[in-house]
């Protein structure tokens, strides 16, 4: 199994370009999660879904945008890139039920610099 | 929502010595408590979770503790070795919720 992949690893733009990153999971979890992580802020959950064709607003959603058509792939989309979105974007995928329901598995990172 | 903190933000131990790190929260309902750990450059991984049913939990050389009146948990390594070198995240979440709340992270150093 690779478990939670993330694509690409790096990504330089400009202001104002959009991208989007892929999520990809293949240990069949209903739960995904996209996070960022700047120095001394921690983990920040940006957008969440709890399956396939859900999505939900987390801690900090503003400027970003989430689709999940397929349970293993969770897109994060950045409509218009602005230098405040420069951080390390992680993806995690749970399962729901079981004897550790809220263990999340992360993804190795995709680190995005905004100038 | 849910609150959790961290202290200290950073701490430096002697190879050897035993590290702690304490977490408080603020949401009653928590009752499922995971630690994190973060090496430099690499994902975060699960490497001890509690719930509230019990007050302690060992695995190894790490520990974690739960105290549920005063709303706190902690993290302890014994016997710290240098790949213990990471960032620790604490988290709280409630069971039926899907959500983790983490908290800031701290940073251990091991002093060879």
């Amino acid at each position: 199994n690779a478990g939670v992949t993330q694509t690409p690893k790096f990504r330089v733009l400009k202001t104002g370009q959009s991208m989007t990153l892929l999520c990809a999971q293949d240990m069949n979890h209903e739960y995904m999660y996209w996070y960022r992580q700047d120095p001394g802020m921690g983990l920040r959950l940006i957008h969440y879904s709890v399956g396939e064709g859900t999505t939900a607003k987390g801690e900090v959603p503003d400027g970003y945008n989430v689709s999940r058509l397929k349970k293993q792939n969770f897109l994060l989309g950045l409509e218009s890139a602005a230098p405040s979105q420069t951080s390390v974007y992680f993806c995690a995928s749970s399962p729901s039920g079981g004897r550790s329901p809220y263990e999340q598995y992360f993804g190795p990172g995709t680190r995005l610099t905004v100038t | 929502g849910e609150n959790v903190e961290q202290h200290p933000s950073t701490l430096s131990v002697q190879e050897g010595d035993s590290a702690v790190i304490k977490c408080t929260y603020s949401d009653s309902a928590s009752n499922y408590f995971p630690w994190y750990k973060q090496e430099l450059g690499k994902r975060p991984q699960l490497i001890i979770d509690i719930r509230s049913n019990v007050g302690e939990k060992k695995d190894q050389r790490i520990a974690v503790t739960l105290n549920k009146t005063a709303k706190h948990f902690s993290l302890h390594i014994t016997e710290t070795q240098p790949e213990d070198s990471a960032v620790y995240f604490c988290a709280a979440s409630y069971y039926g919720n899907n959500r983790l709340a983490f908290g800031k992270g701290n940073q251990v150093v091991v002093i060879p």
